[in-house]
């Protein structure tokens, strides 16, 4: 019966690192998003999974960005060559279908802050 | 393209009186509406959403939001604030596509003082 859980709940690297960023998801939930939340805005959207396929990866900021979701469930949303501007908290939601607008809550986990120094 | 507008970055209140926190949508078709919460170092937890059945929705800790198409907003309102709600609440449009990319607003900072 957990939530979503985020590992780690704090990142700080160095400018020009890797990073991998991990979402364990509801049990059950096909559908995975990825958010990123700057301070003060809202989240924006990332990246949303239908099972092992990222259905839509339109919010991908530019190709240093990536996630995998290779069996359907966790999922690894990695960094390279990190910048300060990639500081911000990223968030993890899950849902039961991703399917039908507005019919599908997404639930959140409690996001991983990062920090680029 | 969708877009929801909070109208105030921060929202004062005293423990027992109204809360009103506004957004106003822009959407080219019948929206989903939600407001969800965000408690410091906590998860975003969903308030309540409207998914086009009865325009007034009710929510979870007696908040709720009227959809009103005539004025493109989704209030949210609560009759009597309580401490434990100071917290940043966001209004939430889906995209018109066949899954929920939710479209957040920059969030109303609501405080509650005793």
């Amino acid at each position: 019966g957990a939530g979503v859980s985020q590992t780690p709940s704090n990142k700080v690297t160095e400018k020009g690192k890797y990073v991998e960023l991990r979402c364990d998801p509801i049990s059950g939930h096909t559908a995975l998003y990825w958010y990123r939340q700057s301070l003060g805005q809202g989240p924006e959207f990332l990246i949303y999974f239908q099972g092992t396929g990222a259905a839509d990866d339109s919010g991908l900021p530019n190709d240093r960005f990536f996630a995998v979701r290779p069996e359907g469930s966790v999922s690894t949303l990695k960094i390279q060559r990190t910048e300060r501007g990639d500081s911000a908290v990223y968030l993890c939601a899950s849902s039961l279908l991703g399917r039908e607008k507005g019919a599908d809550t997404q639930y959140f986990g409690p996001g991983t802050r990062l920090t680029v120094l | 393209a969708q877009s929801v507008t909070q109208l105030d970055s921060h929202v004062s209140v005293s423990e027992g009186t109204p809360v009103l926190l506004r957004c106003n949508y822009s959407s080219s078709y019948s929206p989903s509406l939600f407001w969800y919460v965000q408690h410091p170092n906590k998860g975003l937890q969903l308030l309540l959403k409207y998914t086009s059945a009865a325009t007034l929705v009710k929510g979870i800790n007696g908040f709720e939001a009227e959809f009103k198409k005539s004025e493109t907003s989704f209030h949210l309102t609560k009759p009597s604030a309580h401490m434990s709600d100071a917290a940043e609440y966001f209004c939430v449009v889906t995209l018109d596509t066949g899954f929920q990319k939710l479209v957040f607003g920059t969030g109303t900072r609501l405080l509650v003082s005793p």
